[in-house]
């Protein structure tokens, strides 16, 4: 398996615009998470799904965050309209499954997210 | 709720000298103990993982950790660290009914030749 594949690498993008993230778990994985890293507050979880379901968005920073998985092999998280405080690594993550011994979870590269 | 502490934003330390970085964390349920280590413009990767069992769990790269229920710790060591260690390390707590990984601020492990 190719592992969590997430485009693009790289955005940069001005204030105001539309950012689309997107995310292929490995494939079998049920639940599938989306997590933001800054500077100023490390790594944090946004939302996570479970069979294409969102189940915790609490992490969510506003209604200008949202997430979708419309089918078990993809996942957006899309950011309209950006602002600079938005700029951050957004990684993607997959696990196999929840409260047993296979919930290690997989990240991927991550995206490079500025806006400026 | 759940949260962990990592004591140290930065550790710098000598080629083949031991490293120790710390890890405290919270909850009030059963919990699974994580490591992952992040090199730079790169994802995160498992060091290591406490699920059940023996608390001395060793992990990829010659690290090691230990869980102190008592303690609430889950330190993190490697007896003779390497230039290619240098990255930024994460401690992470899965509480079992909160369905969720938090991680730690992280701590950068800086390894001088």
């Amino acid at each position: 398996d190719a592992g969590v594949i997430q485009s693009p690498r790289h955005e940069v993008t001005e204030m105001g615009q539309e950012v689309t993230l997107r995310c292929k778990p490995i494939s079998g994985h049920d639940y599938l998470f989306w997590y933001r890293q800054t500077m100023m507050r490390g790594l944090e979880l946004l939302i996570y799904f479970n069979n294409n379901v969102p189940i915790d968005d609490s992490g969510m920073p506003e209604d200008r965050f949202s997430a979708k998985m419309p089918n078990a092999s993809f996942s957006t998280l899309k950011i309209q309209p950006s602002e600079p405080r938005d700029s951050a690594v957004y990684f993607c993550a997959s696990s196999l499954s929840y409260l047993s011994l296979d919930n290690e979870q997989f990240f991927g590269p991550g995206t490079r997210l500025t806006v400026l | 709720a759940q949260s962990v502490t990592q004591l140290d934003s930065q550790v710098p330390v000598f080629e083949e000298a031991p490293v120790e970085l710390r890890c405290n964390y919270s909850s009030s349920v059963s919990v699974y103990l994580f490591w992952y280590v992040q090199y730079p413009n790169q994802g995160l990767q498992l060091l290591l993982k406490y699920l059940s069992g023996s608390t001395l769990v060793k992990g990829i790269n010659g690290f090691e950790a230990e869980f102190n229920k008592s303690q609430t710790s889950f330190h993190l060591r490697k007896p003779s660290v390497h230039i290619s260690d240098t990255a930024e390390y994460f401690c992470a707590v899965w509480g079992t009914s909160y369905g969720k990984l938090t991680f730690g601020q992280g701590t950068i492990l800086t390894v001088h030749p």
